[in-house]
């Protein structure tokens, strides 16, 4: 069925390390993914994203991999910073409806100092 | 810089009452959408308009109803609130054929007593 799932609900991480935030989804026919990352008290804000024909793309500190053969799809931070933390959505964009994009439960990113 | 505004932060309300939640946009969007959060279950889709006096239902619009009156106005409707409909909402806009990439607001949390 259409989902979009996390593999953790939580993450901690140790300032300056590395962070990686995985996600599985289950629509073959999607074909644009996209990271959003949640402050507490805010809305969710774009953090990049990717189309189905491109298995990773960068951005500020952010890497997005993905993997169609097992439909995954994974968040890297690198030097994670205090500001990281944060709750992070992965979100696939699927053609059964007009512009419609599901949301996965979220991963809750914690750093350490 | 793009703002999506939600007119309240915190609303409590009682049983059977009708509730307006207001979003207003300053970005001139033509999609405008509601979502509600819950823990672990992510961001799911209430409704959503494409354009001005036009509407569409999401993946969960029991119990809702939405207004477009104005291009940069949606207001969510709950007709006889419920405490189930105890939730973080949150309302969000893009370009036309973006939906993909989402700007939100800050969130309205409702507790229904």
């Amino acid at each position: 069925g259409e989902s979009v799932g996390l593999h953790l609900p939580t993450l901690s991480v140790q300032e300056g390390d590395n962070s990686i935030i995985n996600c599985a989804y289950s629509n073959s026919a999607s074909d644009y993914f996209i990271w959003y990352k949640q402050e507490s008290g805010k809305g969710p804000q774009f953090i990049i994203d990717i189309r189905s024909n491109m298995d990773k793309r960068q951005g500020q500190r952010v890497t997005v991999l993905l993997n169609k053969t097992v439909k995954h799809l994974s968040l890297q931070i690198a030097a994670t910073q205090p500001g990281d933390s944060a709750v992070y959505f992965c979100a696939e964009n699927t053609k059964t409806s007009y512009d419609k994009v599901i949301f996965g439960p979220g991963t809750s990113l914690s750093v350490i100092p | 810089d793009v703002k999506v505004t939600q007119s309240s932060r915190y609303l409590v309300k009682r049983t059977g009452e009708k509730v307006f939640l207001e979003c207003v946009q300053d970005m001139d969007h033509e999609n405008m959408f509601w979502y509600r959060q819950d823990p672990g279950l992510g961001l799911r889709l209430i409704y959503f308009s494409y354009d001005v006096k036009m509407k569409e239902k999401g993946d969960i619009p029991e119990g809702y109803s939405v207004s477009r009156e104005k291009k940069e106005r949606f207001s969510l409707i709950l007709e006889s609130a419920s405490t189930n409909q105890t939730s973080m909402y949150l309302c969000a806009s893009s370009l036309p054929r973006t939906a993909e990439k989402l700007f939100f607001g800050s969130g309205t949390q409702l507790s229904v007593l």
